[in-house]
């Protein structure tokens, strides 16, 4: 059975601080694939990147970057210099392939909120 | 570009009446495509999903169901509303199982 876990459930700070959201999940496939998501007040979830199990390069795009440690079973997202416009819940999630090559649905984190005050 | 649509975006339900919500994707063509639900709580819970017309795979028993009657449209249905069928209900698709989805603008839906 997969699972992720995102035990930050709301964190909060001010405008120009960086933040690391945490994501640690639980899988026995062999192929995964790890996804950060965000949705803003309005409600639509945004995709923000994808990562498979064999790529443990970190990821930067702009003020985001992902730091994904397959030893740890880690997939960490740290925004650089917050903004107001960062404000959301920010979901965490993995899909999977087994041994047989069945699909394993997605399966998201229960999100954490981050509040950025300006 | 692809875009995927959501009809109606809120909806307030009797309990006992039926449910109609409407996803459709434009394009792309044979979209896997998702149903999931997301209560108060925040967490998403996927209902159901479709590789293909008329293939539906239902993740969780309960009182809704869901249709894929052309490659790009997928209807969630309810024949008698619950009460705990209330929350924001996305559809998404994806180009392959796997890999990233992308999700409509979600319908808000409230049992009463």
């Amino acid at each position: 059975a997969q699972k992720v876990t995102q035990a930050q459930t709301e964190i909060s700070v001010v405008e120009k601080e960086d933040v690391t959201l945490d994501c640690v999940y639980e899988t026995r496939d062999t192929t995964y694939y790890l996804f950060w998501y965000k949705q803003p007040p309005s409600g639509e979830l945004v995709f923000l990147i994808r990562r498979n199990s064999f790529d443990e390069q970190n990821e930067i795009s702009g003020r985001y970057s992902w730091n994904f440690q397959k030893s740890t079973s880690s997939f960490n997202f740290t925004i650089t210099a917050s903004q107001v416009v960062d404000s959301a819940v920010y979901f965490c999630a993995l899909s999977g392939a087994g041994s047989s090559g069945g699909y394993q649905k997605v399966t998201f984190g229960t999100g954490t909120k981050l509040q950025v005050i300006p | 570009s692809q875009t995927i649509h959501q009809w109606p975006a809120t909806l307030v339900q009797p309990v006992g009446s039926p449910l109609s919500l409407e996803c459709t994707v434009e394009g792309t063509s044979n979209p896997n495509l998702y149903w999931y639900r997301q209560a108060a709580g925040r967490g998403l819970q996927l209902l159901f999903y479709s590789v293909g017309i008329g293939q539906i795979s239902s993740e969780v028993p309960q009182n809704l169901s869901a249709s894929r009657p052309q490659d790009r449209q997928f209807i969630l249905s309810s024949k008698k509303l619950l009460l705990s069928d209330s929350g924001f209900y996305l559809c998404a698709w994806s180009v392959v199982l796997l890999f990233e989805q992308y999700f409509g603008p979600g319908t808000r839906l409230t049992v009463t």
